[in-house]
């Protein structure tokens, strides 16, 4: 069983572009959460996904952000017009439908804004 | 609302020291509670939890933590340290009845140990 994979693991973005995040959960797991990880900074929740749902989004920034989980394909996360502070590592984790299991969290994607 | 402190950011020990690493939580009900281990250019990876039952907990890797109430804390220990657990560590917790995998994370404390 694979873990939850990211892609792509390093992303270089000019300021202005579009950066899309990629993951794909756990097999079985149906629940999706993004946290975004500023230097010297624990991680901060940004989205909770279900398939076809956001259920939280009280971490997100008001623009520029979005998340989507389909219900085929792997959960995106989309910043729009990237600036120099969205530069960060981007985590996401996955879980089965089960409330009481813990998350699992893939390897990341560092984004890098020029 | 929950919050984390994790006390020190960077701790460093000799090898075969003990390790002590300290977080504390603020919650109106006690939460469920996390520390993770996070390795260079790694992801996440569990290292023990606790949600009910016994308050001392043994995780992965010889590292066990304790849940005392009274103190809100969660500190974690490991008797002897070795060269290998040199990482980032991060406590966190999730409010009783959410999803698991919805955590508030503190700042983490960056382990070193020396040969």
């Amino acid at each position: 069983n694979a873990g939850v994979m990211q892609n792509p693991r390093h992303l270089v973005r000019r300021r202005g572009q579009e950066a899309r995040l990629r993951c794909s959960p756990m097999k079985g797991h149906s629940h999706v959460y993004w946290y975004r990880q500023l230097p010297e900074e624990g991680l901060k929740f940004m989205v909770y996904l279900q398939k076809e749902n956001i259920i939280d989004e009280s971490g997100m920034p008001k623009e520029r952000f979005s998340a989507e989980f389909p219900k085929e394909g792997p959960s995106i996360l989309r910043i729009q017009q990237v600036v120099r502070g969205d530069s960060a590592a981007y985590f996401c984790a996955s879980s089965p439908p089960s409330i009481d299991t813990e998350a699992f969290f893939g390897q990341g994607t560092r984004l890098t804004v020029v | 609302a929950q919050s984390v402190t994790q006390l020190g950011s960077h701790v460093s020990v000799s090898e075969g020291a003990l390790v002590l690493l300290r977080c504390n939580y603020s919650s109106s009900v006690p939460p469920y509670l996390f520390w993770y281990v996070q390795y260079p250019n790694q992801g996440l990876q569990l290292l023990l939890k606790y949600t009910t039952g016994a308050t001392l907990v043994k995780g992965i890797n010889g590292f066990e933590a304790e849940f005392k109430k009274s103190e809100t804390s969660f500190h974690l220990t490991k008797p002897s340290a070795h060269m290998s657990d040199a990482a980032e560590y991060f406590c966190a917790v999730s409010a009783r009845g959410s999803t698991l995998g919805r955590l508030y994370f503190g700042r983490g404390t960056q382990l070193t140990v020396w040969p």
